[in-house]
């Protein structure tokens, strides 16, 4: 597609559940990005692939989420056991440069 | 540390007025600065980008920007301001790890 492709678009998860989130970037877009949107903290990072360099995980909030990047493009964040905290908007990202990043339309994440 | 400021919150502007959103961002090398606009239940669209040169930078839609070193500030304009435009509009710096403001509410009154 012309566009980043995040799915699902909405997700409703009981607490304690592992949920997965896909994201698939732009077409030869090297780089890829996740961050969390959240009421109380906005526009969080979360972490960052690019190329075939280790991911910078900086900003992963703890150790029940991780995601991978099979291939040089599709992305999976996956959060373990999920807890309400963790409901949000994540929102992927893909750039060409090393800036000019372009978001999808994210997926929101509602922990019941 | 690296941070940025939005000072306002919510902006109530009449159509066709102008418009100007502040932004001011801490940062210790000579930022890449970007202005972002969200639509509600949309991602995030890159308005415009200023890495280097001229400081006063076009965007999409009719926005400018005009980077300020000495104020190590970065504001948005637009010299008419169209219902369309309203939005939520965010001021980031970085490069491969972007620092968001915490964004300015756009109201356009007919």
């Amino acid at each position: 597609g012309a566009g980043v492709s995040q799915s699902p678009s909405n997700k409703v998860t009981e607490k304690g559940k592992d949920v997965e989130l896909r994201c698939d970037p732009i077409s030869g877009h090297t780089a890829l990005y996740w961050y969390r949107q959240s009421l109380g903290q906005g526009l969080e990072f979360l972490i960052y692939f690019q190329g075939n360099s280790a991911p910078d995980k900086s900003g992963l909030p703890s150790d029940r989420f991780s995601a991978e990047r099979t291939g040089g493009s599709v992305s999976t964040l996956t959060i373990q056991r999920t807890q309400q905290e963790d409901s949000a908007v994540y929102l992927c990202a893909s750039s060409l440069e090393v800036t000019s990043a372009f978001f999808g339309q994210g997926t929101r994440l509602t922990v019941v | 540390a690296q941070s940025v400021t939005q000072p306002d919150i919510h902006i109530t502007v009449s159509e066709g007025a102008s418009l100007e959103l502040r932004c001011n961002y801490s940062y210790g090398a000579t930022p890449y600065l970007f202005w972002y606009v969200q639509s509600p239940g949309q991602g995030l669209q890159l308005l415009l980008k200023y890495f280097s040169g001229d400081t006063l930078v076009q965007g999409i839609k009719g926005f400018e920007a005009e980077f300020k070193r000495s104020q190590s500030s970065f504001n948005l304009r637009k010299p008419s301001v169209h219902w369309s435009d309203a939005a939520e509009y965010f001021c980031a710096v970085g490069d491969l790890k972007l620092i968001f403001g915490a964004g300015t509410r756009l109201a356009v009154h007919p």
